[in-house]
């Protein structure tokens, strides 16, 4: 456990529908990221919050909408889909933008999303 | 823009035997860290270990053993006695020490070790 905790674990959805994917960490960092893991590819940062604010857009389409309401929470909501956005979503945390101990990520497990 | 390289999309290895996963990375930076994360299926990705590129000295953790070559930009991990539990996804990151602080992640090396 590397108390960061996401759900669903997985999420099967229709181009058409709303939903949102959650993380929340216990670990008192302050500074909150998602991650896009593809197939056969490296794992894409999508968006990166620090103390609330969003610091970093990886250019990522707007059907993908993030929210920080505090620094221990952060959901991914998503909307009007497309079948390439099907891949494991990652959440990932570190005390400051400086990282903890020389920069490490405490990841979660992840939420497979897939869409139909 | 920095980018890391991992050429080899699986390795399979005998249990106790030792294994090498290879990464290249490319930066114009002089100072940097350089990582290994572990993703075991259906599983947390976690830290494996960690190298700061200002350190000569090749980073150790146990059975896992790194073999940092500045010059040539290349981070290969070694792991020793390779277990059945040391099978899983193996990530190689770069993380620049000032500025953005984002991990830039190679494509990923799957290790299975056989029994």
């Amino acid at each position: 456990e590397t108390g960061v905790t996401q759900t669903p674990r997985h999420l099967v959805m229709g181009m058409t529908n709303k939903k949102s994917l959650k993380c929340e960490q216990h670990l008192g960092h302050n500074a909150m990221y998602w991650y896009k893991q593809s197939a056969k590819k490296p794992l894409e940062l999508m968006f990166v919050y620090n103390f609330k604010e969003q610091t970093e857009n990886n250019s990522v389409p707007s059907r993908f909408s993030p929210e920080c309401p505090n620094s221990s929470h952060l959901f991914l909501h998503l909307h009007t889909l497309q079948p390439e956005d099907s891949a494991l979503y990652l959440c990932a945390s570190t005390p400051g933008l400086a990282g903890g101990r020389a920069g490490e990520l405490f990841f979660g497990e992840g939420s497979r999303l897939t869409v139909l | 823009a920095q980018t890391v390289t991992q050429s080899q999309p699986e390795m399979s290895v005998q249990e106790a035997e030792t294994v090498t996963l290879s990464c290249t990375y490319d930066t114009s930076e002089s100072d940097y860290y350089l990582f290994w994360y572990k993703q075991p299926p259906s599983r947390q990705m976690i830290l494996v270990i960690r190298q700061e590129a200002y350190k000569q000295q090749n980073a150790t953790e146990n059975r896992f053993s790194v073999n940092f070559q500045k010059a040539a930009k290349s981070f290969s991990l070694k792991i020793s006695d390779s277990q059945l539990g040391d099978a899983a996804m193996y990530f190689c990151a770069y993380r620049r020490t000032s500025g953005a602080q984002k991990l830039v992640f190679g494509q990923g090396t799957r290790l299975t070790i056989n029994p």
